[in-house]
């Protein structure tokens, strides 16, 4: 089946620094792709649509100046958390439908992100 | 809102049939059931999805009832390894359309 790969699987970084994610679609093309959160015990949250060469959608409530997604290239889009603080440490995961439109949606393994 | 109502958790003897419930009384005619699963600390997987009929692959069996208010997935014979948590997720067709999830089932399958 279809495979999206995330980079890198856990982070760890300062409080204030900023830390990029990456999400690919390894054997398919995916104009569009999604960004999820997802605490402790908790659902995944639906933190914004990236759609490729347009501005991300974000969901309400989500900072799109503190959450900045890149989609430039079918196959590969990026979700950077800027300034990070403590309280933006989570499990971020993204997921992608192949164009040829296989129904089921293929997520990444996630990444954990720490702030210290 | 949540389009979907799941037990919070249950509980399956390794070998013997997982039967998850899903109530979805506000479906639409062209809206989807997903079923998708979350082994602790990974992304999710897709299980299975279905319309109005009921489906069957390799993994599971998705019963929906004929009103299509709500659905159950079975796995037919559990093993440790499907100790999960199981969404069961309302969409409409199409590959813009984002994925909702609820708060899920947690399965958990015991010796």
């Amino acid at each position: 089946g279809a495979v999206v790969s995330q980079h890198p699987s856990r982070v760890i970084c300062k409080s204030g620094t900023s830390v990029k994610i990456e999400c690919r679609s390894l054997d398919f093309q995916a104009t569009t792709m999604f960004w999820y959160r997802q605490f402790p015990k908790q659902s995944l949250m639906l933190m914004a649509t990236s759609n490729e060469g347009s501005k991300a959608t974000y969901e309400q409530g989500v900072e799109k100046d503190k959450f900045l997604i890149n989609h430039a290239s079918l196959t590969l889009s990026t979700l950077t958390v800027t300034s990070a603080h403590p309280e933006d440490s989570s499990f971020y995961i993204c997921s992608a439908r192949d164009l040829q439109f296989t129904p089921e949606a293929f997520f990444g393994q996630g990444t954990r992100l720490t702030v210290v | 809102d949540a389009k979907t109502t799941q037990p919070p958790s249950m509980d399956c003897a390794e070998g013997r049939a997982a039967n998850l419930p899903c109530n979805h009384s506000t479906i639409s005619g062209n809206e989807y059931v997903y079923w998708y699963r979350q082994i602790h600390s990974q992304g999710p997987q897709y299980i299975i999805h279905g319309l109005k009929n009921n489906e069957t692959n390799e993994m599971a069996s998705l019963i929906i009832t004929e009103d299509r208010k709500s659905s159950t997935l079975i796995l037919p014979h559990a093993t440790l390894r499907d100790t999960a948590v199981y969404y069961c997720i309302v969409q409409e067709g199409g590959t813009a359309s984002k994925l909702t999830f609820g708060t899920g089932t947690r399965l958990q399958v015991t010796l």
